[in-house]
């Protein structure tokens, strides 16, 4: 069974500072993931997503992540943060056979 | 190009009541999810939908819920009867295929409120 792990519930940041937002996987088998975002009152919007390649993936609004296949990893960076970037950021898996698995979600406050 | 709409975009309802929900996804699009989005959890996947045909519906409360997509366009979820338990955001979501690597499309969500 595959599994996401975001520990972190609640990020607080001050805007123009980096940000990092961290999720865990676990699969027993090659896995693709995604980071969504989802703003208030508002559905799901894919941010990137690791399919394969190069581990550096980036992404839409200046977002990037980076597959660590030995640390089981796939943190969300972006350098610079604004107040549009308040959210919630889901962190999902898929692989071998097996339906996507959505984390639990991280909520980005962006302090002015 | 239009995105995945649903409706309606909130209800409440008592317990032992019934309810549905409906979605239209992106046009073309030949796979349906829904998920349920439980208060400070992620999505989880109901149901998958390959045009008119059922892919998924492990994660499915079949005694309660049940879902359709008759054409191979839009699709409803129904629950029946509905428990406290069921109040949550209910996100339906549309892909051009089946594929683990193809990008899902959210709707707005409707925001079920069970009392």
């Amino acid at each position: 069974a595959q599994s996401v792990t975001q520990l972190d519930s609640q990020v607080p940041v001050f805007e123009e500072a980096p940000v990092e937002l961290r999720c865990n996987y676990s699969s027993s088998v090659s896995v693709y993931l995604f980071w969504y975002v989802q703003y208030p009152n508002q559905g799901l919007q894919l941010l990137l997503k690791y399919l394969s390649g190069s581990t550096l993936v980036k992404g839409i609004n200046g977002f990037e992540a980076e597959f660590n296949k030995s640390q089981t990893s796939f943190h969300l960076r972006k350098p610079s943060v604004h107040i549009s970037d308040t959210a919630e950021y889901f962190c999902a898996v898929s692989g071998g056979y097996q339906k996507v698995t959505f984390g639990t979600g991280t909520k980005l406050q962006v302090i002015p | 190009e239009a995105g995945v709409a649903q409706s309606p975009r909130y209800k409440i309802i008592e317990k032992r009541q019934s309810v549905a929900f409906w979605c239209n996804p992106i046009s073309g699009h030949a796979t349906l999810y829904w998920y349920q989005q439980i208060l400070g959890q992620g999505p989880k996947l109901l149901i998958q939908f390959q045009n008119n045909g059922v892919v998924d519906d492990s994660q499915l409360p079949k005694d309660r819920f049940s879902a359709e997509r008759l054409k191979g366009v839009d699709s409803t979820l129904k629950i029946q009867p509905a428990k406290l338990e069921d109040s949550a955001v209910y996100l339906c979501a549309s892909s051009r295929t089946s594929g683990l690597t193809d990008t899902q499309y959210f709707g707005p969500g409707t925001r079920l409120t069970v009392l």
